[in-house]
């Protein structure tokens, strides 16, 4: 699985738009691109992935550049209880039963929401 | 659905005890694993399953067992516990054919 670079932290104005960075450069043509979270204390909560394409749910929107070196995961209205550890994780699709679907945790984003 | 449930909340252990981790899940996942997180650092894993009676090795399995018996449960056992092994314990379960892994509330665990 590809390498990933993320800054340690950041603070965001609550209300305001999240944009937390993640490089990627070595990333392959078949890994995906992974956000999860963590809130203090608790365990980790995923918000999305993408391959190549933008994507938006409920959460949160992903941008992954066109050459796939990087991407930008967007919390568009950033509360309180956006606070938490984000971690950004690349890898393949795995679907064939013997090898699982493993996730390897880097540092992440730790990002505090103010007031 | 309760999701993925994780007893006991916390433990305090003495070198050279055992003990076992419960993990259960309801949503019928093939996908099981468990990690550690130590503090300040991210989650590192130390056992997964494929299914019922399928278990292997993650980045970091000395001093730890697993099986699997049923669907539903994965218990993680510390053999002769030790200082290194306090760290909040992580078990998560998915699909295999959908990536999304939905993660236990974690157990605390301290070894004196």
């Amino acid at each position: 699985d590809a390498k990933t670079t993320q800054p340690p932290s950041m603070d965001c104005a609550e209300g305001r738009a999240a944009n937390l960075p993640c490089n990627h450069s070595t990333i392959s043509g078949n890994e995906y691109v992974y956000w999860y979270r963590q809130i203090h204390s608790q365990g980790p909560q995923y918000i999305i992935h993408g391959l190549k394409n933008n994507e938006t749910n409920e959460m949160a929107s992903l941008i992954i550049t066109e050459d796939r070196k990087s991407s930008t995961l967007i919390l568009p209205h950033a509360t309180l209880r956006d606070t938490a550890v984000y971690y950004c994780i690349v890898r393949v699709a795995l679907t064939w039963r013997a090898a699982g679907n493993k996730l390897t945790f880097g540092g992440g984003t730790r990002v505090l929401v103010k007031p | 659905n309760a999701g993925v449930t994780q007893t006991p909340k916390f433990q305090v252990l003495k070198t050279g005890q055992s003990m076992t981790l419960q993990c259960a899940q309801d949503m019928n996942h093939e996908y099981m694993s468990w990690y550690r997180q130590d503090p300040g650092m991210g989650l590192r894993l130390i056992h997964y399953s494929v299914g019922a009676g399928i278990t292997d090795q993650g980045e970091v399995p000395n001093g730890y067992n697993v099986s699997r018996s049923t669907t539903e449960d994965f218990p993680l056992r510390l053999l002769s516990a030790a200082p290194s092994q306090t760290s909040v314990y992580f078990c998560a379960s998915s699909r295999l054919t959908r990536d999304t892994q939905y993660f236990g509330p974690g157990t605390r665990l301290t070894v004196l």
